[in-house]
Parts: structure tokens; C-alpha cells; sequence
């Protein structure tokens, strides 16, 4: 069954504290692999796309990778502003057709 | 550049009534994507559109839920009758049309459904 998995489902940093989370997946014929942020209320911001292993991404704090089964988002010295949900997607062909499948989402809390 | 807009925002309404939402897209995109996302969760996909033709509704509960997309610009999803495991974020995306690579889908801020 293809499935993405994120871990942790939490995670408190203190403000500078370096580390990253987990985007992990079983799916054939993955298309792209698809960051994106999540505030309270707000629809998810896209902030990379990663389509081979190897492939890395970098944006201010942020720096994602791409292995053949998961993805990871290092997240270096962060600020409280950082603070969100971070959702990993993963598109690939389902049932014949082109899906984005997302995980469940690691909530960041980063604490001045 | 005008990102994805939603409305309304918020909708509280009682089981078995129905609701609809309306998105309209980024100009230019061509695909359309309704999702849902219960609280704590993912969004997962109800629908995509082609220009104004369905692509996938599988995950679709076709006894209660509708969307449409005429002339392939706006579309509305709509639930009747509500049930209270319907209460969720409605999210709209849109996406520029297929190259190479797959499309960077972009969202739109959400309805927020409480059924009562």
C-alpha cells in the first residue's frame, strides 16, 4: 500500500537548536517528493520539491533531501517564526492516476 | 501574482443540511484539486479536474459530496446532506499544467466546516 510517514509527530526546539524531521514512503513510481508549510488556519505553503535521490534544496534555515525511501528537512538554527507544521507529499501514480499523498505533519514548536 | 482563493471561510451548519464551497484558481492553471484535511491529519484528495473534466474521484463519497468546474476556471464542492464526520478544512489547489516533472500544487487559505 503506498504510504507516506512522518516522524516526529511533534517536535520542541529552543530557539537555535538544530535538527530534522523525518519524511518517510512506500510508493512506486514516485514523481516527486513535496515539502510544504502549514500555519494555523492557513492552507500549506509550498517549499521544495526534491524528483531524484541525491537531489538536495535549500531555503534560508531550511534544507531539504532525498534518499530512494525518505526524505528529510534539516532545519538549522531556527527562529520562533519557524514554528508551524511541516507536511511531507508524495506524488505518485495510484490507481492510474497522478496523486499527491500526503503524511500526517510534524508540528514545530520553537521556543524563544 | 493572486494565489487560490476560497470561500467562505467559515461554515457552521447542522446534519443533513447542505453546504458549498467556491475556489477560484491561479490564472493560468489548468488542474484543480479539492482536498480534505481533518483535524491533525494530511489533506487527502476528493477531486481533481482537467480543465473543466474529472480526472480522479475515486476517494469521493459520490452519495453525499459533488463538485463542478464549469467553462474550467471557478468550482464549487458541495456536501448534502452534511454528517458530522464531515467537519473539516476544505482546501482548493491548483497547479499549472503537466511538463517534464510533476506540477508544484498551491493552496488556498481553507473553509473551515463544523457540522453541528
Amino acid at each position: 500500500e503506498d504510504q507516506v510517514t512522518q516522524s516526529p509527530e511533534a517536535l520542541r526546539l529552543q530557539e537555535g537548536e538544530s535538527s530534522s524531521l523525518n519524511c518517510s514512503y512506500t510508493v512506486s513510481g514516485l514523481r516527486g517528493l513535496f515539502w510544504y508549510r502549514q500555519d494555523p488556519g492557513k492552507g500549506p505553503e509550498f517549499l521544495f520539491t526534491l524528483y531524484s535521490a541525491g537531489e538536495e534544496k535549500e531555503k534560508e534555515r531550511l534544507k531539504a533531501t532525498l534518499t530512494k525511501k525518505e526524505s528529510f528537512l534539516h532545519i538549522t538554527a531556527p527562529k520562533p517564526e519557524d514554528s508551524a507544521t511541516y507536511l511531507c507529499a508524495v506524488q505518485a501514480r495510484i490507481q492510474g492516476a497522478q496523486k499527491l499523498v500526503f503524511g500526517q505533519g510534524t508540528r514545530l514548536t520553537i521556543n524563544p | 501574482e493572486a494565489g487560490v482563493a476560497q470561500s467562505p471561510r467559515y461554515k457552521i451548519i447542522e446534519k443533513r443540511q447542505s453546504v458549498a464551497f467556491w475556489c477560484n484558481p491561479i490564472s493560468g492553471h489548468a488542474t484543480l484539486y479539492w482536498y480534505q484535511q481533518i483535524l491533525g491529519q494530511g489533506p487527502k484528495l476528493l477531486i481533481q479536474f482537467q480543465n473543466n473534466g474529472v480526472v480522479d474521484d475515486s476517494q469521493l463519497p459520490k452519495d453525499r459530496f459533488s463538485a463542478e468546474r464549469l467553462k474550467g476556471v471557478d468550482s464549487t464542492l458541495k456536501i448534502q446532506p452534511a454528517k458530522l464526520e464531515d467537519s473539516a478544512v476544505y482546501l482548493c489547489a491548483s497547479s499549472p499544467p503537466w511538463g517534464t516533472q510533476s506540477p508544484t500544487q498551491y493552496f488556498g487559505p481553507g473553509t473551515r466546516l463544523l457540522v453541528l
